[in-house]
Parts: C-alpha cells; sequence; structure tokens
C-alpha cells in the first residue's frame, strides 16, 4: 500500500538554522507529493508540491525535490524564522492506479524555532 | 474568500448526544473528506465522497455517517457520542488531487465529556 514516514519531532532550532525535515514514502502508480504546513490553531496549508521525478517543489524560502530513487521528498530551508515554527505533514497521492486516490499523510514534524 | 466553511469552531458536547458538524465549500470541487487530527497519530480519514450523492469509509469510520446531497455541503454526524471522538476535526475538497492536493478548512475542535 502506499505510505508516508517522516522524521519524529519535534526539531527545534535557532533562527537562521537551516532546516531539513526527512520525508520518505512507499507507493504504487506515480504519486505526486505534496507538503502541508499546520500553523497553532489553524488548518492544514499546502506549502509545496512536486508531480514527477526530478521536479523540485518551492514556496516561502521551502524546497523539496522529488527523488524516486531513493523514494524520498525532504523538506529543506536555508534559514528558518520564528515565524516557520509549525507542524509540517508530508503526503502522498499515487496518480493513475485504479480506484479512488486519497491523500495518505506522515504523522506530522513540529519545529520549534527560537530567536 | 473562496475556500472551505467549517461550524462550530468548537464544540463541549455530553456523551450520548448527537451532532452534527458543518462543512461548505464555494470551490465547485468534486470530492470531499473528514479527516480528524490526534496527538501523535497524524490525521486519519473518516468518510469521504467522490462526487455528490457518493460517499466511502475512510479508515475510522466507526461511530459517524456522513451524506452529500449537494456539491457544497458535506455534513459529518456524530449519532451518540463517546469521549474517544474528542478530536479535532478538518474537512476538506479537491479538484484534480493529483496536481493541487487537498483545500482544507480551519477544523472544529470537539470535547466529548
Amino acid at each position: 500500500g502506499n505510505s508516508v514516514t517522516q522524521m519524529e519531532g519535534p526539531v527545534t532550532l535557532s533562527e537562521e538554522a537551516f532546516l531539513t525535515i526527512n520525508c520518505t514514502y512507499t507507493a504504487t502508480g506515480y504519486p505526486s507529493l505534496f507538503w502541508y504546513v499546520q500553523y497553532p490553531g489553524e488548518g492544514l496549508q499546502l506549502l509545496l508540491k512536486a508531480t514527477k521525478a526530478d521536479d523540485k517543489g518551492s514556496n516561502k524560502g521551502f524546497e523539496a525535490t522529488y527523488r524516486k530513487e531513493t523514494t524520498s521528498f525532504h523538506l529543506e530551508k536555508g534559514s528558518v524564522q520564528v515565524s516557520d515554527s509549525a507542524v509540517y505533514f508530508c503526503a502522498l497521492i499515487a496518480v493513475g492506479t485504479p480506484g479512488f486516490q486519497k491523500l495518505v499523510f506522515g504523522t506530522g514534524t513540529r519545529l520549534l524555532v527560537s530567536p | 474568500t473562496a475556500g472551505i466553511t467549517q461550524a462550530p469552531t468548537s464544540q463541549i458536547l455530553a456523551a450520548g448526544r448527537s451532532m452534527t458538524l458543518r462543512c461548505t465549500q464555494d470551490m465547485r470541487h468534486n470530492a470531499m473528506y473528514w479527516y480528524r487530527q490526534d496527538l501523535g497519530l497524524g490525521l486519519r480519514l473518516i468518510h469521504y465522497s467522490n462526487t455528490a450523492g457518493t460517499t466511502g469509509k475512510g479508515e475510522v469510520p466507526d461511530g459517524y455517517s456522513v451524506s452529500r446531497a449537494n456539491t457544497d455541503d458535506f455534513p459529518l454526524t456524530l449519532a451518540s457520542a463517546v469521549p474517544s471522538q474528542t478530536s479535532v476535526y478538518f474537512c476538506a475538497s479537491s479538484d484534480r488531487p493529483g496536481n493541487y492536493g487537498y483545500t482544507f478548512g480551519s477544523g472544529t475542535r470537539l470535547t466529548v465529556v
């Protein structure tokens, strides 16, 4: 079946530090990959996406590259800010296989950035 | 602003009582979903609907029911609430999810006592 594995948190960083949140996946078909962000007290917002191998998604200084050879979609940011403190979810949807395809989420990684 | 509206924002409910969580979208998306979010468990799918008039069960459907009478509305009903249904509930919708993912509402925090 389809699944997503994320590194457990919390990840605690100082402002301006480099961020990596690991995500690996298992999927049948041709998955599209997503990162969602959930700020405190809010719903999930789409942060970035990649729909085929070697694509790089980017938004708000965050990047993730779809690596088919390592089945990974790690989230990175060069310099985090306090305002980036949130929970980050990696997710996939396996396009092109029979049946109704649903977004499959990882368990989320909490990021805490201190001044 | 286009999107998903959920109501109520929060609710305290006595065990054994029924309740309907409301969800409305104005994007004309075909598919809609209900998730619950619990600490350490991430998001788990309760029910979904491919299109108006059809519904399906997700990972954790027991104790919940849904209906999809039209494109815009996808209410979630708890017939007889139990404390284990204390959670944050999110409604979502999608159109071409392989390309665009899902759009989420801001959630309903439900406490069953």
